[in-house]
């Protein structure tokens, strides 16, 4: 089982300023890797799939990237209804896993 | 409007079973597969299991072997989930999800309390 680890658990950021959220595997999922982005009382959303793409709809400030195994979720310019609570999931084998999330607060 | 409508809250005792459903609308339901999410108060995603939509085979995730039994009606474009021998551990949201890799379309969750 893939096994996918963010960190960190809590990032604080300032509106306006960058965000950047990170998502390890422990072995390869080549570039089969979807971000989501969950707001309290909602059901997740997904904003990236193949590591890069951005879903339909989600803005440009959100981008993705990978290195290896390690995989990086960068959000520019925080807005206000960027603060939620981000997963990282891979489906490059099964079972499908998440990772634990990455909570983007006010600081 | 493509979207997966699931059924309503509810409440059950341990060790009985759970079915609820999930209904696709604005698309061809036999096109994706539909995954099984769950998430515990105050905790993170877990997936479940699949089901591919068009053939009715299924997949589940290892601790879930043999309580999760997934089923559908696809006339009606419907993915029916049961779980049993239900625990106070089971208490969750339940979410559906559809898509052949990523998961692109969720329904807004089916809330399952576990309580004697």
């Amino acid at each position: 089982e893939v096994v996918l680890t963010q960190s960190p658990a809590t990032l604080s950021v300032s509106p306006g300023e960058r965000a950047t959220l990170s998502c390890r595997a422990n072995q390869s999922v080549s570039i089969y890797l979807a971000w989501y982005q969950q707001k309290p009382g909602q059901a997740p959303r997904l904003l990236i799939y193949g590591t890069f793409t951005r879903a339909t709809g989600i803005p440009a400030r959100f981008s993705g990237s990978q290195s290896g195994t390690e995989f990086t979720l960068t959000i520019s310019g925080l807005q206000s209804d960027d603060f939620a609570v981000y997963y990282c999931q891979q489906y490059y084998s099964w079972p499908r896993t998440f990772g634990e999330g990455t909570k983007v607060e006010v600081k | 409007q493509e979207q997966l409508v699931q059924s309503g809250a509810e409440v059950k005792e341990p060790g009985a079973s759970v079915k609820l459903s999930c209904t696709a609308s604005g698309y061809t339901f036999t096109s994706y597969y539909i995954h099984l999410i769950r998430q515990a108060p105050g905790r993170g995603l877990e997936w479940m299991g699949v089901l591919h939509s068009s053939g009715g085979s299924t997949r589940s995730a290892p601790k879930f072997q043999g309580r999760l039994i997934i089923t559908r009606d696809t006339s009606a474009g419907t993915a029916y989930m049961e779980l049993r021998r239900l625990t106070s551990d089971d208490t969750a949201i339940y979410y559906c999800a559809r898509g052949n890799t990523y998961m692109d379309v969720w329904g807004k969750g089916t809330t399952i309390t576990v309580s004697s």
